[in-house]
C-alpha cells in the first residue's frame, strides 16, 4: 500500500508568511508525528495525535506552530509569521498501535521549508 | 525525561571495515530501542528495534545492536561495511510500550569511502 506522504516537497517562502504542510499518513495508522530535522541537530519532536485523544504539543516551539488532525487521518502544520530560524526539513510519520504493534514509525518524505 | 546521546557525529570508513556506532540514553524505567536510517535521497526507515529478550538484536542488511543494561547503550554494529551503507544514522529510544515519548538522537552520518 502506499506510505507516508508530504506535501509540498519543497516550500520557499518570505519570512512573515505563513505556510501549510500536509501529511498523509498511512491508512488505518492511529498515531502521527511531526518531527523538524535540522542540520545536525537530529529529529526534533513537534506533536503527536493518537486517534481522537487531545494531542501532545509539548514540542511545538512556539505559537507560532500549530497542528490539526482532521478526522484522524490528514495532518496539516502551520507555521505563521514564518522567520528565517523555521527552515528546515519537517517530516511527517504514522504508526500502529495494537496488541501486536512494534511501534515502528513509517516516516514521509519530508517538506523542506527554507524561509528567505 | 528520557534523552539520546550519539557520540559520533560524522564517521569516515573504508568498505570492508569493522563498524560500531554509539547510543546512550538516559531513562531509569525500561525501554524500547530503535535504529533508523536515512540513505540519501530516501525516507527515514527502521533498521531494528529491542523490545525485551535477546539483548543482541539483528536487523536488515546485516546490521546488528547489542542492548547493554548497565551501561544504557545500545551501540549498533557491522562486522564489514559496503559502499551502500552510506547513509545517516538515528538511535531512538522510549519508555517500554509507550509510543507517545520518543526521543531521537541527533544522528551520526556514516560516509563509505569504496
Amino acid at each position: 500500500g502506499a506510505g507516508v506522504s508530504q506535501s509540498p516537497s519543497n516550500k520557499v517562502t518570505e519570512k512573515g508568511k505563513d505556510v501549510e504542510l500536509r501529511c498523509d499518513p498511512i491508512s488505518g495508522h492511529t498515531a502521527l508525528y511531526w518531527y523538524r530535522q535540522s542540520l545536525g541537530q537530529g529529529l526534533e519532536f513537534l506533536i503527536y495525535f493518537q486517534g481522537n485523544s487531545a494531542p501532545d504539543k509539548s514540542g511545538l516551539p512556539s505559537d507560532r506552530f500549530s497542528a490539526e488532525r482532521t478526522g484522524g487521518s490528514v495532518s496539516t502544520l502551520t507555521i505563521q509569521r514564518t522567520q528565517q530560524e523555521d527552515s528546515a526539513v519537517y517530516l511527517c510519520a504514522s504508526s500502529w498501535r495494537g496488541l501486536a504493534s512494534s511501534y515502528e514509525q513509517y516516516f514521509g518524505p519530508g517538506t523542506r521549508l527554507t524561509v528567505t | 525525561a528520557q534523552s539520546v546521546s550519539q557520540h559520533n557525529h560524522h564517521v569516515i570508513l573504508s568498505e570492508a571495515a569493522s563498524l560500531e556506532l554509539g547510543c546512550n540514553y538516559s531513562y531509569g524505567g525500561t525501554v524500547n530501542l530503535f535504529w533508523y536510517v536515512q540513505y540519501p535521497g530516501q525516507h527515514l526507515q527502521l533498521l531494528l528495534k529491542y523490545f525485551s529478550g535477546d539483548p543482541l538484536v539483528k536487523g536488515i542488511k546485516g546490521f546488528e545492536a547489542e542492548f547493554i543494561k548497565s551501561k544504557f547503550s545500545f551501540n549498533l554494529r557491522k562486522p564489514s561495511v559496503q559502499w551502500s551503507d552510506t547513509a545517516e544514522y538515528f538511535c531512538a529510544v522510549s519508555p517500554m510500550n509507550r509510543d507517545d515519548k520518543i526521543i531521537f538522537g541527533k544522528g551520526t552520518r556514516l560516509h563509505i569511502l569504496p
